[in-house]
């Protein structure tokens, strides 16, 4: 079965600094993956998404994550990140089946917080 | 405006009392599902449906039910709700052929 591993439970990160969040993932074939946002008391937005192709992938705000097939990893990244990045960060792995996507598997999340 | 809307959005209650959460989506998706999200775990999938009459368990299926009648919309059924299924609780939806999820603003239901 597949799994997604987000070694880090909590980062802080200085407002400008850079940014990268650790993503591991488990899976038998070619995964698709996505890493989705969730600021306090919202719900999941869509930062990007790897299908096949270049495997950097440039996402909404800034954001960019790195497919490396020989690490098992999706790691995001943000050259200078803003106080608004300040959130909860989940990686996840598509599932499929004969019929077509059924469901993602998520890491249990990554809680962002900005220094001034 | 595509959107996943959950109803209500927050709700406290008491144990044993059958209570409905309604999830409706504008986009024609032949997929939807609901998630939990607890702390320390993430979000688990509860139930999941390719298609109007067709639904599925996901990892953390007890306590709950499901339907699909039509495309649109998929409630999610506490027939007997217990404490420990306090959580917040997200709908979701997406096209068979990406996987790409869109999700609702999520429920936060308590119970008592």
């Amino acid at each position: 079965a597949q799994s997604v591993t987000q070694p880090d439970i909590h980062i802080t990160v200085s407002e400008g600094a850079s940014l990268e969040l650790r993503c591991n993932y488990s899976y038998g074939a070619t995964p698709y993956l996505f890493w989705y946002v969730q600021s306090p008391g919202q719900g999941l937005q869509l930062l990007l998404k790897y299908f096949s192709g270049d495997t950097l992938v440039q996402g909404i705000k800034g954001f960019e994550a790195e497919f490396k097939r020989s690490q098992s990893s999706f790691n995001l990244r943000k050259p200078s990140v803003h106080w608004s990045d300040a959130a909860e960060y989940f990686c996840a792995v598509g599932r499929y089946s004969g019929g077509g996507a059924d469901g993602l598997t998520f890491g249990k999340g990554t809680h962002l917080i900005i220094q001034p | 405006e595509a959107q996943v809307t959950q109803n209500p959005r927050y709700l406290i209650t008491v144990t044993g009392k059958k209570l409905t959460v309604t999830c409706s989506q504008n986009m024609n998706h032949e997929y939807m599902s609901w998630y939990r999200q607890d702390p320390g775990l993430g979000l688990r999938q509860i139930y999941y449906s390719m298609n109007v009459e067709v639904t599925d368990k996901g990892d953390v299926p007890e306590g709950y039910k499901v339907s699909r009648k039509e495309k649109r919309n998929f409630p999610l059924i506490l027939e007997s709700p217990s404490p420990n299924q306090t959580s917040l609780y997200f709908c979701a939806s997406s096209d068979l052929n990406t996987g790409e999820l869109f999700f609702g603003e999520g429920s936060r239901l308590t119970v008592l």
